[in-house]
């Protein structure tokens, strides 16, 4: 079983329209849980940390519910810029205090006029 | 401020031949680890670098090996390359103990024929 699953997508929405991500993690022990976002050939950027009371950041909202191993993305009123692979990842410590990221295989947004 | 860096941003290789990526991490990180994008899939571990050594190896052959120097900077090598090895190589750096957080540089895009 994948350390992270996510549904690959894809989304294709109009402009204004919200729009909402979902994946599960397999590993109870994992730590900290974040959304990337993935432009075309380009390097993941970190768009932001899941915590579990929930947390927004203008029109981004996620969402981490430990007991069902769930996290949640949504984006409000969608811009033409939000067009992207949105990855999500968790960090689990396999004991080491380093951490390694496990990545899901990202949803692609495309948001159209 | 300089970011992750990583050289060279393309490369063409054919089957059997052996390959060496760079990586310079961003200014005041001393961590390192290594990724490997197929396309369409999200990036997977491939192995992590403190202190000079490795200290966290993904599910990857033995192929794929690499070095961190003194300053930092680190080194990925793939002998014996294969079709299946092409890919987006990223590095990331993070400051061990802080290391929930990892920046990405812009990838190498390996083809190999």
């Amino acid at each position: 079983r994948k350390e992270v699953e996510q549904d690959p997508g894809p989304f294709n929405v109009p402009e204004g329209a919200t729009v909402a991500f979902n994946c599960t993690y397999s590993n109870s022990a994992s730590q900290s849980f974040f959304w990337y976002r993935q432009d075309c050939r380009k390097e993941p950027k970190l768009l932001m940390s899941v915590y579990s009371s929930g947390n927004e950041d203008g029109r981004f909202t996620a969402q981490l519910n430990r007991a069902s191993q769930y996290i949640s993305l949504l984006i409000r009123d969608s811009k033409l810029s939000d067009s992207a692979t949105y990855l999500c990842v968790v960090r689990t410590d396999r004991g080491s205090t380093l951490g390694r990221l496990y990545f899901g295989r990202g949803t692609q947004l495309t948001v159209w006029p | 401020d300089a970011g992750v860096t990583q050289s060279p941003t393309h490369l063409i290789k054919t089957r059997g031949q052996q390959v060496t990526l760079r990586c310079s991490p961003k200014s005041g990180h001393d961590t390192v680890s290594w990724y490997q994008q197929a396309l369409g899939q999200g990036p997977q571990f491939i192995f992590q670098y403190y202190e000079e050594e490795e200290r966290q190896r993904g599910n990857f052959p033995d192929r794929f090996s690499g070095h961190q120097f003194p300053n930092y900077s680190s080194e990925l090598n793939v002998n014996a390359l294969l079709l299946g090895d092409s890919a987006l190589y990223l590095c990331a750096s993070s400051l061990a103990g802080q290391s929930y957080e990892q920046y990405f540089g812009p990838g190498t895009r390996l083809t190999v024929t």
